[in-house]
């Protein structure tokens, strides 16, 4: 079956645009979890969505970054007012409720913000 | 609170000798440990995981890890690294419970393979 995708794989904007990063999980898994990896260093927890709530927001870096999810399925990542230093690879990843220790990553999405 | 230390940022192997890739964690409590391997351009990947079954786990490609609580180390290895083995490579610690959920990611090693 299909795996997690995310799209858009790559996405440059300019300083202070929104964007919106879109995550498609596999059929079923009802556990959702988005991450960044900045250049040169590790993946950083930003949220995890147990079906459409989000229990866990403490990975967010700033007011600017949220996210929300629909129908147990497509979550959307949104920044505000991006900042260079917002640019990573933003990475999603699902699992069913009862083996959240395996997750199942999408492919990122590069973003660059110039 | 939980941390994950990957003791060597870049490892560079010849092909055929051994693979060590060093783990070490501090958690409060029992935790689950991952290695996920992440190539070139391509998604993360799982390795293999422990959750307090078999201290010494068994993953794909070849890989082992053994946990070692005494020494608070979850390190992977492989007998023979093959080319294909180059890409980065990260520890993982989970730690779950009711109502709570905190995953902690090293920085990851970059491994290297000379042929």
């Amino acid at each position: 079956g299909a795996g997690v995708s995310q799209s858009p794989s790559n996405k440059v904007t300019e300083k202070g645009k929104d964007v919106e990063l879109r995550c498609d999980p596999i059929s079923g898994h009802t556990a959702l979890y988005w991450y960044r990896q900045r250049l040169g260093q590790g993946l950083e927890f930003l949220i995890y969505f147990q079906g459409n709530s989000a229990p866990d927001k403490s990975g967010l870096p700033s007011d600017r970054f949220s996210a929300e999810r629909t129908g147990e399925s497509v979550s959307t990542l949104t920044i505000q007012r991006t900042q260079q230093e917002d640019s990573a690879v933003y990475l999603c990843a699902s699992s069913t409720p009862f083996n959240k220790e395996t997750q199942y990553f999408g492919p990122g999405t590069r973003l660059l913000v110039l | 609170a939980q941390s994950v230390t990957q003791l060597d940022s870049h490892v560079s192997v010849s092909e055929g000798t051994p693979v060590l890739l060093r783990c070490n964690y501090s958690s409060s409590y029992s935790p689950s440990l991952f290695w996920y391997v992440q190539h070139p351009n391509k998604g993360l990947q799982l390795l293999l995981k422990y959750t307090s079954a078999a201290t010494l786990v068994k993953g794909i490609n070849g890989f082992e890890a053994e946990f070692k609580k005494s020494e608070t180390s979850f390190h992977l290895t492989k007998p023979s690294a093959h080319m294909s083995d180059a890409a980065e490579y990260f520890c993982v610690v989970i730690l779950s419970g009711a109502g709570s959920y905190q995953l902690t990611f090293g920085k990851g090693t970059k491994l290297s393979v000379i042929p």
